[in-house]
């Protein structure tokens, strides 16, 4: 099983649309949460830091259940502009950063 | 400007010869990651340097593939004999590495095209 895992999509969304994306880890030893963005022949970038009790930044939403051991990401009110490849990132306790494949989102017009 | 870097940003090489890649991370992290991307694929995890620690060669591919790096500075991945296969972006990323929050900072990337 790997350790981070998610559903790699792709998620065609009408612009305005809500949409989700889970994630899931198998370390249960597991610290620190991040969602990052990858556009097209881009190098990722952080969107956002995840917080057992649950952060906003904007129209975006992440969320951590550790007994469940999976983190969620909602975008509200999409935008075109937010087409691109979603990357669950969970790091370990040795400090060691593990990236899930990512979710590709297409936002439709 | 005081990211990381990487270079060359594009490199086109024969079947068979060796590359050299070339990372400098952010003043200050201790932390130093190689990852490869194929077209089209997820990032794939390569070795990581944590300080002094021995560095975790997991990711590696192959023996042809590796990995050093001086101190808490620049690093270097070499591949050897490079095939077809190698063809992806080779990205590197540093982090401060200590504690709980290790955001990852990328660099551009560099595009490896083996003929």
């Amino acid at each position: 099983r790997k350790e981070v895992e998610q559903d790699p999509g792709p998620f065609n969304v009408p612009e305005g649309a809500t949409v989700a994306f889970n994630c899931t880890y198998s370390n249960s030893a597991s610290q620190s949460f991040f969602w990052y963005r990858q556009d097209c022949r881009k190098e990722p970038k952080l969107l956002m830091s995840v917080y057992s009790s649950g952060n906003e930044d904007g129209r975006f939403t992440a969320q951590l259940n550790r007994a469940s051991q999976y983190i969620s990401l909602l975008i509200r009110d999409s935008k075109l502009s937010d087409s691109a490849t979603y990357l669950c990132v969970v790091s370990r306790r040795d400090d060691k950063i593990i990236f899930g494949k990512g979710t590709r989102l297409h936002i439709l017009p | 400007g005081a990211g990381v870097s990487q270079s060359p940003s594009n490199k086109v090489t024969e079947k068979g010869k060796d590359v050299e890649l070339r990372c400098d991370p952010i003043s200050g992290h201790t932390a130093l990651y190689w990852y490869r991307q194929r077209l089209g694929q997820g990032l794939e995890f390569l070795i990581y340097f944590q300080g002094n620690s021995a560095p975790d060669k997991s990711g590696l591919p192959s023996d042809r593939f590796s990995a050093e790096r001086t101190g808490e500075s620049v690093s270097t991945l070499t591949i050897q004999r490079t095939q077809q296969e190698d063809s992806a972006v080779y990205l590197c990323a540093s982090s401060l590495g200590a504690g709980s929050y290790n955001e990852q900072f990328f660099g551009p990337g560099t595009r490896l095209t083996v003929l």
